[in-house]
């Protein structure tokens, strides 16, 4: 069964740093494109960063100098590493595998909550 | 970037009902569609990809439908494990897009 598990969300300062990560089982993650979506309190779904299996990065605007995301293919992690944390970004963060080459999300993990207030 | 416009944001009907929802993209995306459902409290889950393709295991009173920059979902015979939050997305071009969502009631 394809399952991906996210891990690392807390509760935090304005300004703190908090790294995120995404395992997977039923499939090797390495093999894949990884995004992270986030969704804020009652909000929709925002994509905030995608890697692909080579390592390749990119990011949405609104994280874009802050969020550094990564992996480890030999372990099947993926990190997002957040640095300089906002109140706006508070939101529960989905990790999401990226089928093939079409782009579509096709396996989301249950999310990890991340709450930044002073 | 891509906008999706998604409607409506909120519908209530009756256990049976038929519902449709709608989503416009800002270009074409050429079908790259997918329709997803968000139950209270869960990640979301892929019901329809390709615009019209139906997930293993949903329901076939899921269905969706379109082409260009316009596409329909529609559950045929409302059921009460149906309320949730549907949202449409884009991957035709990346960035990824997603629509507003809509809220189903019963």
């Amino acid at each position: 069964e394809v399952q991906l598990v996210e891990s690392g969300g807390d509760f935090v300062q304005p300004g703190a740093s908090l790294r995120l990560s995404c395992t997977a089982s039923g499939f090797t993650l390495g093999n894949y494109d990884v995004y992270w979506i986030r969704q804020a309190p009652g909000e929709g779904l925002e994509w905030v960063s995608g890697i692909t299996p080579a390592g390749d990065t990119s990011y949405g605007d609104s994280v874009k100098g802050r969020f550094i995301v990564s992996r480890e293919n030999a372990i099947n992690f993926v990190y997002l590493q957040m640095n300089s944390l906002r109140d706006g970004d508070t939101a529960v963060y989905y990790c999401v595998r990226v089928w093939g080459a079409t782009g579509l999300s096709d396996y989301w993990g249950q999310g990890t909550l991340v709450t930044v207030s002073s | 970037d891509i906008q999706m416009t998604q409607s409506p944001s909120f519908l209530s009907a009756s256990v049976g009902d038929r519902v449709t929802i709608t989503c416009q993209a800002s270009q074409d995306i050429d079908g790259s569609l997918s329709w997803l459902q968000q139950r209270p409290g869960r990640a979301p889950k892929v019901l329809i990809y390709d615009a019209s393709r139906l997930e293993v295991g949903v329901p076939p009173r899921f269905s969706g439908g379109g082409s260009g920059t316009l596409y329909s979902f529609t559950i045929s015979g409302l059921q009460p494990e149906d309320i949730a939050t549907y949202y449409c997305q884009q991957y035709q071009i990346f960035p990824p897009a997603f629509g507003g969502g809509t809220r189903v009631d019963i």
